[in-house]
This record gives structure tokens, C-alpha cells and sequence, in this order.
């Protein structure tokens, strides 16, 4: 049972534009969430979290939203830029069982120039 | 720092043969964790440590694989005998884990991973 779900494989999007990133999960106890990038032939790299007493972090060009009621988060990269054709994993936790993540199966993004 | 640092990158054997990867963990990190990323099941957990003592190892697929942390600063996964639905790329991660239980932020810091081609 894929307890974090990203159900959208893959993802084109035009330079300059915005780029959505769905994730869903169903366990209620999951209280941390994160976004890892990954290049090919590089491991993944920690990208940005969100704690479950918040619904929405910023960085710079990327902010992820949480819905704790729908169990779903979402990552907004705007402007999107070709160096952030990657794939984009969504992981959860839960805090107080350590340190743990259940990662989602990925979507592949393509920022076309 | 040199991050997370695995080896072999790639190793391609045959059915039958032992395998063994190996990790090196941030200095200072006493978190260590062994993914494994395969088309069909993602990044799946294998096992994980703290301060050197597996904590859980529920992912570990079967009685052919096995980890060992002798010290903070290295550990390997082992396969014995290896089949062909080992192939996958393998990956070690690090944390720091403080004592009250809480975490860097939950960050992992992943090495560039160890493909495996089991023929």
C-alpha cells in the first residue's frame, strides 16, 4: 500500500511559467512533510518542508501548500527554469518515530526553453 | 564536507554472487539510512540506523540481505546470493538526530547511490 501517492508522472512546462506538483497521502499521522529534487545519476536533494501546524512554506522560488483535511500537498516553482528539469519526490514523516520517510514515486519535469 | 559518500557507483554481477555496497555518513550524523529506487516501487526504505543500531529493518526484502554499521562512519548492505530482480539503484542517507528525539528538520542527505545490474 503507497502510503504518499504523486499520481502525475510527469510534467512539461514552458519556461517562465509556473509548475505544479501534486502529492497525496493517506496516513493521518504523517505530521512533516519535504520535497526532494533528483538529477540523474545524483542522489536526491532536500528541497523544502512543511510542518503539519502550517499550510504553506516559502522559499524563494518555491512554495509548498498543505491541506491537512484533503491529505494532500502541492509544490509551486514559479518562475520555472530549465535547470529545474529534474524529478521532484514528495516524502513524509512522522516526527515523534524518528526520522523515517516514505517517499512518493516522483514526477519527471521538463522545463522547456 | 564530502557528503555521503557510496561505493561501488556502478557493479554489474552475476545471479548468485555476493554484492556488497558501501556507505560513508556525514561526519557527525548518527542517522544512516539504505533506499532502494526501482521503477516499479520508487524510493522504498530498507533499513535505518541510529547511532549504529538498526532500528528498523522492516524493508529489508529478505533473509539474502543484511546491513552492518560497525562504526559511525560506515556501513554496508549486503546481498547474498544476488538474483536479478536486485537490480536497482541503491542509496545510502544520513541525518543528525539529537538526543530529545528531534531532527535536523527531517533532512536526509543522500549519496550519489550505487546501481546495481544483477545479470
Amino acid at each position: 500500500d503507497q502510503q504518499v501517492k504523486q499520481n502525475s508522472p510527469s510534467l512539461s512546462v514552458q519556461e517562465g511559467r509556473i509548475s505544479i506538483l501534486n502529492c497525496d497521502y493517506t496516513n493521518s499521522m504523517f505530521d512533516y512533510f519535504l520535497w526532494y529534487k533528483k538529477y540523474p545519476a545524483e542522489g536526491p536533494t532536500f528541497l523544502i518542508s512543511i510542518s503539519s501546524i502550517k499550510d504553506k512554506n516559502e522559499d524563494g522560488r518555491f512554495t509548498v501548500f498543505l491541506n491537512k483535511s484533503a491529505k494532500h500537498l502541492s509544490l509551486h516553482i514559479v518562475p520555472s527554469q530549465p535547470g529545474d528539469s529534474a524529478v521532484y519526490f514528495c516524502a513524509a514523516s512522522v516526527k515523534a518515530a524518528g526520522n523515517k520517510l516514505t517517499f512518493g514515486g516522483g514526477t519527471r519535469v521538463l522545463v522547456k526553453p | 564536507d564530502a557528503g555521503v559518500i557510496q561505493s561501488p557507483r556502478h557493479e554489474v554481477t552475476e545471479m548468485g554472487q555476493e554484492v556488497t555496497l558501501r556507505c560513508k555518513p556525514i561526519s557527525g550524523h548518527n542517522s544512516l539510512f539504505w533506499y532502494r529506487q526501482t521503477m516499479m516501487r520508487g524510493l522504498e526504505l530498507l533499513i535505518y540506523f541510529n547511532n549504529n543500531v538498526p532500528i528498523d529493518d522492516s524493508g529489508m526484502p529478505e533473509d539474502r540481505f543484511s546491513a552492518k554499521m560497525p562504526n559511525a562512519s560506515f556501513s554496508t548492505l549486503k546481498i547474498q546470493p544476488s538474483e536479478p530482480r536486485d537490480s536497482a539503484v541503491y542509496f545510502c542517507a544520513s541525518s543528525f538526530k539529537d538526543r530529545h528525539g528531534e531532527v535536523g528538520a527531517n533532512v536526509l542527505t543522500f549519496g550519489a547511490g550505487s546501481r546495481l545490474t544483477v545479470l
